[in-house]
Parts: structure tokens; C-alpha cells; sequence
């Protein structure tokens, strides 16, 4: 596509539900960023995938998130047993390889998460 | 650990005023700097790239600068207008092409006319 695109754009759920956010990066991106927005704290940095690889997930904040890359696409950021201060927007970025890599991040619109 | 931070945090002018944005990092070893918008509600559009390499990056009305050595970076934006209200984030990417960014927390620009 012609943008990074994710899913849902709004999401509300239950404490103790598990939730499934979905990023489509730009095609041919191989570098794939999962940030989350929560108010007052500012960006915060959660995962990186290289291909299918996650070379860097030291921001996860704890077991309950998880995530997955397939075919060098599309991920999935899960987070089960969701608590009310998972609640935040939650923002995807890919970023181009090769000779045409200067490090350039895009990002999505971002899935809002409002846990109840 | 890289940390960022933005000054003013929060900005108001009347429109046709230039105004310049203040960014600085704690480390030097940075791949480059990146400048967002970010509208209320909507994700981060990219404004200005600048590798470690270069000095600034010019596009339309928005200048950018970085003094990699002192750890700053600016934001020059000219002859403002209301449009251009929005929150402004800057960003350094540490030590690879595929490092991960490390924000500061944002100057919330509002243009009135």
C-alpha cells in the first residue's frame, strides 16, 4: 500500500480480555517499529523487527505483550490479560532497506486501545 | 541511555511570526535526526531527515538544523500559519540505520490568526 496501515483504528475493551493490534508497513519495508502514545508519557519505544527476526524487543513492558512478524510483512502486536494501563495508542513504523535506506522512519494513524 | 528533550513545550504565536524549536540530546553518537507533526488524534508525519553527516535540511517554510557535537537541534519554521498548529516531535536514532528513535515529549504549537 501506499502508507503503513493498522488495525483497528479504535479498540475498546474489557480488563482481563486479550486484544490483537495489526500493522501493514509500506510494501518492501523490511524494518518494522511498534511504539505506544499513552498520555503524559510521550513515545515509547516497544519492538523492532528486522524481516521476521525482533533483533530488539527490549521495550516490551512485560510478558503480557508479545509480537509477530510473518512472510517479512505484516505484525501482530498481542497483548493478553489486558490492564487499564495498557490503554494507549499504539503506533507502527517501517523503514526502507538497501540504497535507499537513510534510517527514515513512517509511521501509521495508530490503533487506540482503551481498556474499561 | 539517550534522552531527549524539547523546548518549549508548549508555544502559542500569531500567525505570521517565524519561530524556531528547540531539540537537544544527551549522547552525540546518533545515525540521525528526525522531526514529526503530529496532528491531534492522527499518527506522526515526517517533516525533515537529517543524517549525523549533515548540518541541516531545508523543506518549504521548515529549516532544521543539528549541531551533532553540542547534542541540538533547531527547527525554524517561517512566516507561521494556523495550519501549522499541531504538536512537533523530534526524534534521534542511535547508532545504526536500524536503531531504534528515542523522542522528546513534544512542542504544542498553536498558530491563531
Amino acid at each position: 500500500g501506499a502508507g503503513v496501515s493498522q488495525s483497528p483504528s479504535n479498540k475498546v475493551t474489557e480488563k482481563g480480555k486479550d486484544v490483537e493490534l495489526r500493522c501493514d508497513p509500506i510494501s518492501g519495508h523490511t524494518a518494522l517499529y511498534w511504539y505506544r502514545q499513552s498520555l503524559g508519557q510521550g513515545l515509547e519505544f516497544l519492538i523492532y523487527f528486522q524481516g521476521n527476526s525482533a533483533p530488539d524487543k527490549s521495550g516490551l513492558p512485560s510478558d503480557r505483550f508479545s509480537a509477530e512478524r510473518t512472510g517479512g510483512s505484516v505484525s501482530t502486536l498481542t497483548i493478553q490479560r489486558t490492564q487499564q494501563e495498557d490503554s494507549a495508542v499504539y503506533l507502527c513504523a517501517s523503514s526502507p532497506t538497501g540504497t535507499a535506506n537513510t534510517g527514515e522512519l513512517f509511521f501509521g494513524e495508530g490503533s487506540r486501545l482503551t481498556v474499561l | 541511555k539517550q534522552e531527549v528533550t524539547q523546548i518549549p513545550a508548549a508555544l502559542s504565536v500569531p500567525e505570521g511570526e517565524n519561530l524556531v524549536l528547540n531539540c537537544s540530546f544527551t549522547d552525540s553518537a546518533i545515525y540521525n535526526l528526525q522531526w514529526f507533526r503530529q496532528d491531534p488524534g492522527k499518527g506522526l508525519t515526517s517533516l525533515l531527515l537529517i543524517q549525523s553527516s549533515q548540518r541541516e535540511q531545508t523543506s518549504g517554510r521548515l529549516n532544521a538544523s543539528l549541531d551533532k557535537s553540542s547534542g541540538r537541534s533547531t527547527l525554524y519554521i517561517a512566516a507561521s500559519q494556523p495550519g501549522d498548529s499541531a504538536t512537533y516531535l523530534c526524534a534521534v536514532k542511535g547508532g545504526t540505520s536500524y536503531g531504534k528513535l528515542t523522542f522528546g515529549q513534544g512542542t504544542i504549537l498553536t498558530v491563531h490568526p
